[in-house]
């Protein structure tokens, strides 16, 4: 067990290119989370996974935003015509969903820099 | 939806003393409630939880209390050491329904341990 691994780790984009973020949760974890974290700030959801299904999306992810788990293992989120203010880090997370526990672990994290 | 409110932003200690760092929630459906440190660059690393069918929580130096009357929680650090110094995020969710295990964290604070 590595832990959730993200990839790339740092990215620097120029504004209006799409870029591409790829998480893969601990194996057998059937919850996959992704955050957005600030500077200074706590980390703010943006949408889950249970296996394959997104169960949910924040407000906070426009269009321009999408994740997938096309197979209920590794995910991808995609920011389409990058702006300034997508500037953070993108944090994914997973879990094993059951009845008691569902202890959430952190990847390291993708930093993206919109130039 | 759930709102976390976080207490200090920033808390400065000898080494020895004790740290307190306190959370208020909005949402009466939480009743999870992890803490994370965040050392810089890297990923929040889950230090304790709780959960509302207890008041308190001990894992050697760290200790959290719950007040779910009062919807209110905190992480005690006894014997600070340098190693200590981090970010610290409390967060809160419920268990069951749509949004389980979907975290709200607070802002964060910054705790530094002066040797």
């Amino acid at each position: 067990d590595t832990g959730v691994s993200q990839d790339p780790r740092h990215k620097i984009t120029k504004r209006g290119q799409n870029v591409t973020f790829r998480c893969d949760p601990i194996s057998e974890h059937n919850r996959l989370y992704w955050y957005r974290q600030t500077l200074g700030q706590g980390p703010e959801f943006l949408t889950y996974f249970q296996n394959e299904a997104q169960l949910e999306k924040s407000r906070l992810l426009s269009d321009r935003f999408s994740a997938e788990r096309p197979k209920g293992s590794f995910s991808t989120l995609e920011i389409q015509r990058t702006e300034q203010g997508d500037s953070a880090m993108y944090l994914c997370a997973s879990s094993l969903s059951r009845v008691v526990g569902n202890t959430i672990y952190f990847g390291e994290g993708s930093w993206l820099t919109v130039v | 939806g759930e709102n976390v409110e976080q207490h200090p932003s920033t808390l400065s200690v000898q080494e020895g003393d004790s740290a307190v760092i306190k959370c208020t929630y909005s949402d009466s459906a939480s009743n999870y409630f992890p803490w994370y440190k965040q050392e810089l660059g890297k990923r929040p690393q889950l230090i304790i939880d709780i959960r509302s069918n207890v008041g308190e929580k001990k894992d050697q130096r760290i200790a959290v209390t719950l007040n779910k009357t009062a919807k209110h929680f905190s992480l005690h650090i006894t014997e600070t050491q340098p190693e200590d110094s981090a970010v610290y995020f409390c967060a809160a969710s419920p268990t069951s329904g749509g949004s389980n295990y979907k975290l709200t964290f607070g802002k964060g604070t910054l705790l530094t341990v002066n040797p």
